[in-house]
């Protein structure tokens, strides 16, 4: 049982190159989020799924795509990269929402240079 | 609307206590709180729901006041392993997300 894993760890990008991050889960839940953090901005929700062909704007949607084809699979797409978006990512999935716990993959650390 | 945490930082001397309040201006149903460290994940601590009682974890603890859309996190005797940011996640009966807060960073020194 891995939990919810994240690919890559790392990347770094430059100005306008395009990239795909990758989340998986494998404890069959429903929902699933991906946030970005930045320095003492907290979690910031870019986009959610609510179930399997479903996707969602959350806070800060604007310069990224999500796909959820699978149920266990969760795609966050940057289509041309730009220096802000360098940040701390964090997917996390749930069985329910508010009444349930959020679990989070390790993270992404991505640069755009 | 994403809750206001505060304070924003806190640091402790061994076995002291501490105090982590959350506020939200909607109405909420459940209040989440996670730990997170330096270059890891939040890691999940409680739930506390609508009508439900204190709940408590280890020497943390927290409480949910209903009526005044406030939850407030308990560090009680706090040990070196209780360093770290922690967030309030909060979310409303019909809400199919939670809201973050800013985050509160404990510090505790030996």
């Amino acid at each position: 049982n891995a939990g919810v894993t994240q690919t890559p760890k790392f990347r770094v990008l430059k100005t306008g190159q395009s990239m795909t991050l990758l989340c998986a889960q494998d404890m069959n839940h429903e929902y699933m989020y991906w946030y970005r953090q930045d320095p003492g901005m907290g979690l910031r929700l870019i986009h959610y799924s609510v179930g399997e062909g479903t996707t969602a704007k959350g806070e800060v949607p604007d310069g990224y795509n999500v796909s959820r084809l699978k149920k266990q699979n969760f795609l966050l797409g940057l289509e041309s990269a730009a220096p802000s978006q360098t940040s701390v990512y964090f997917c996390a999935s749930s069985y329910r929402v508010v009444t349930d716990t959020q679990y989070f993959g390790p993270g992404t650390r991505l640069t755009v240079l | 609307q994403q809750p206001v945490q505060s304070p924003q930082a806190v640091i402790l001397r061994e076995g002291e206590d501490a105090v982590i309040n959350c506020s939200s201006s909607k109405a909420l149903y459940s209040v989440h709180w996670y730990r997170q460290k330096h270059g890891e994940a939040p890691v999940f601590l409680m739930i506390l729901l609508k009508g439900g009682e204190q709940k408590g974890h280890e020497k943390i603890s927290a409480s949910f006041n209903e009526k005044k859309q406030q939850s407030s996190l308990y560090l009680t005797a706090s040990q070196l392993s209780y360093s770290g940011t922690y967030f309030c996640g909060t979310g409303g009966s019909n809400d199919y997300k939670l809201s973050f807060g800013a985050g509160t960073t404990v510090t505790v020194r030996a």
